[in-house]
């Protein structure tokens, strides 16, 4: 069975403090990605990866950066936790391939106090 | 860009009685389309695909068909159970907006269906 696998499904941090969300798939993907949802506001893309130490921005990455230094380990790092990063982040990855689906991890609900 | 327009919820259904959410896309070129689905609690699983135009996706009774002429993509179920209560999201990857790769995919901003007995 395929598995993306997130570190946490539950975390708790504080302003201001450098928080790690790691996630581990084990089929080999080429791409990884990590998105954050928020409800009325759908799923939206963060950073993407589509080998290894290669990223690209996506539509939000303000506050956040990523590290990808092997093929099946994706890390959201928020440098500097603000309230207005509490939220649910899922990853994701699939395949190089056009026209493949992503499988995603069980997500991640981080809130910042 | 490619964006993905689906319709508002909740929706709000009886058992046995037939589902419909609509979903309709804009890209260039020829995106698969995709319907994925997130039970409470966990991340999402992908439902149904297609890769090109007039495919039609089906699984778990669920069905969508590729409209390029209407640049559509609506899921449909005959009769929804208590357990097909989620958010579903719809869903078209991108081809190469990032990185000079393919694959990424672009969400609609989901819809919550209830389905109560």
């Amino acid at each position: 069975d395929v598995k993306v696998t997130q570190s946490s499904r539950y975390l708790v941090k504080r302003t201001g403090e450098k928080v790690f969300l790691e996630c581990v798939q084990d089929m080999d993907h080429e791409n990884m990605f990590w998105y954050r949802q928020d409800p009325g506001l759908g799923l939206r893309l963060i950073y993407f990866s589509y080998d290894v130490k290669m990223k690209e921005k996506g539509d939000i990455p303000e506050g956040y950066s990523v590290s990808r230094e092997k093929k099946e380990r994706f890390s959201l790092i928020l440098e500097s936790a603000s309230t207005n990063q509490t939220s649910m982040y899922l990853c994701a990855s699939s395949h190089g391939a056009a026209n493949t689906e992503a499988f995603f991890g069980q997500g991640t609900r981080l809130t910042v106090v | 860009g490619d964006s993905v327009t689906q319709m508002e919820g909740p929706v709000t259904l009886s058992e046995e009685a037939f589902l419909t959410i609509n979903c309709t896309y804009t890209a260039t070129g020829y995106p698969s389309l995709f319907w994925y689905v997130q039970y409470p609690g966990e991340g999402l699983q992908l439902l149904l695909k297609a890769t090109k135009a007039d495919d039609k996706g089906s699984n778990k009774g669920f069905e969508a068909t590729y409209r390029k002429e209407t640049t559509s993509f609506h899921l449909e179920k005959g009769s929804v159970q208590v357990s097909d209560s989620a958010v579903y999201f719809c869903a078209l990857s991108d081809r190469g907006n990032y990185g000079g790769s393919q694959g990424n995919l672009i969400f609609g901003k989901g819809t919550k269906l209830s389905v109560k007995p």
